[in-house]
């Protein structure tokens, strides 16, 4: 079975200032992997999805996430965070081909000081 | 193009009552799934539906269910209501592609 660990309950960071959010995945074969935003009260929105190709991924809000086979990692990044960019955030696993009932993780709470 | 529909956003019942939500997708979309989110659990598979079948179940008890009507809506339904059933439900539709879009979710309480 597919399973998703997102290490780090809570990342505080200031405003301009660069982020990696970490997601470790456990699957058997070639996974799809996700990361999802959800700010305060609303559903969730893909930031940016891998299904295969180039391993680095571009997604919306100027996030990238880069798929590592060799360490079952797929990070989310950003160069420079803005205050809204404050949210809650998960990676998601799904398995390539048949059913593909995403995995969510636990998420990750990002928290942006001016 | 619009969004997946949730209703109703937020409704508050008392134990051992029965609660029906409904969510319509994006048009075209024929998957239909929903979550259920709470700060304990994280985000859980309830169910999916695709063509009024439901194709995959997780790990709730008997008293959550769901149909799909034919125009791809789909309804779940909790029973024999508990405290413990307080949480966001999400409902998320698909066209297939693995990609899943939300609505903003029914935030039930239970009292």
């Amino acid at each position: 079975a597919q399973s998703v660990t997102q290490p780090d309950i809570h990342i505080t960071v200031s405003e301009g200032a660069s982020l990696e959010l970490r997601c470790n995945y456990s699957y058997g074969a070639t996974p799809y992997l996700f990361w999802y935003v959800q700010s305060p009260g609303q559903g969730l929105q893909l930031l940016l999805k891998y299904f295969s190709g180039d391993t680095l991924v571009q997604g919306i809000k100027g996030f990238e996430a880069e798929f590592k086979r060799s360490q079952s990692s797929f990070n989310l990044r950003k160069p420079s965070v803005h205050w809204s960019d404050a949210a809650e955030y998960f990676c998601a696993v799904g398995a390539s081909g048949g059913s593909y009932i995403p995995t969510f993780g636990r998420g990750t709470s990002l928290i942006v000081h001016p | 193009k619009a969004g997946v529909t949730q209703t109703p956003r937020y409704l508050i019942k008392t134990r051992g009552q029965q609660v029906t939500l409904s969510c319509s997708p994006i048009s075209g979309h024929r998957s239909v799934s929903w979550y259920q989110q709470t700060p304990g659990q994280g985000l859980q598979f309830l169910f999916e539906y695709f063509s009024e079948t439901q194709r995959n179940k997780g790990n709730f008890p008997g008293r959550f269910s769901g149909r799909q009507f034919s125009n791809s809506r789909s309804e779940m339904n909790v029973s024999t209501l508990e405290l413990g059933d307080s949480a966001l439900y999400l409902c998320a539709s698909s066209n297939l592609t693995g990609e899943l879009f939300f609505g903003e979710g029914s935030r039930l309480t239970v009292l």
